[in-house]
């Protein structure tokens, strides 16, 4: 069965401080893994694959195989990446996870 | 812009009612992928279609039903409508069907709501 797991609903951090978000999966074949971001009002958009190993806005994400993760860094957020952040697995299907909202703070 | 459009952008609507959303993909996309986002659940996948033929199925209740028209719009219909299905519904698209690491292009949602 495929899942997607984001532990944290909400995660607040200052302007300049790292940011992680979580993200773990679980399936038992080579997986596909996004990341999505949906800004306040805005449609949800890819920000990043993990098969282009591209760093976007910033950001970046590393599939960890051994760990099933596929975590979502940036060494110093902006007050622009607050939004709702959504990891996504395509095994069989493209599965969503239920997502962490950035908070970034002055 | 994504070049999805859905319509309406707004629902309100009373249990019991049904309703169908519609969503016209980018052009030259053939899949159509629906999905339900709501505070508590997330985003949920609900159903796709690829080329006018259903092609994946999600967490779609039976009250809900799809389809994919030959200009490859599609339809989400929802009836018997209960307050639990107040969220926002997205549709997206994508050139193909299968696996492949390319990105699903969303709409900007419905935001149905029960009364």
């Amino acid at each position: 069965a495929q899942r997607v797991t984001q532990p944290e609903k909400l995660l607040s951090v200052f302007k300049g401080a790292p940011v992680e978000l979580k993200c773990n999966y679980s399936y038992s074949g080579s997986p596909e893994l996004f990341w999505y971001v949906q800004y306040s009002r805005q449609r949800l958009q890819l920000l990043l694959r993990h098969i282009s190993r591209e760093s976007i806005k910033g950001f970046t994400a590393d599939l960890n195989k051994g760990e099933t993760s596929f975590h979502l860094k940036k060494p110093f957020a902006q007050e622009e990446d607050s939004a709702m952040y959504y990891c996504a697995l395509r095994g069989d299907k493209l599965i969503f996870g239920t997502g962490t909202r950035l908070q970034v703070f002055p | 812009d994504s070049g999805v459009t859905q319509t309406p952008k707004h629902l309100i609507t009373a249990t019991g009612q049904r309703v169908t959303l519609r969503c016209s993909p980018r052009s030259g996309d053939l899949s159509v992928y629906w999905y339900q986002q709501s505070l508590d659940q997330g985003l949920q996948f609900l159903i796709q279609y690829y080329n006018g033929e259903e092609r994946a199925k999600g967490n779609i209740l039976e009250r809900f039903s799809a389809q994919q028209f030959p200009d490859l719009h599609s339809e989400l219909n929802l009836s018997s409508l209960e307050l639990g299905d107040s969220a926002l519904y997205f549709c997206a698209s994508s050139p193909r069907g299968g696996r492949g690491s390319y990105e699903q292009y969303f709409g900007p949602g419905t935001r149905l709501t029960v009364t």
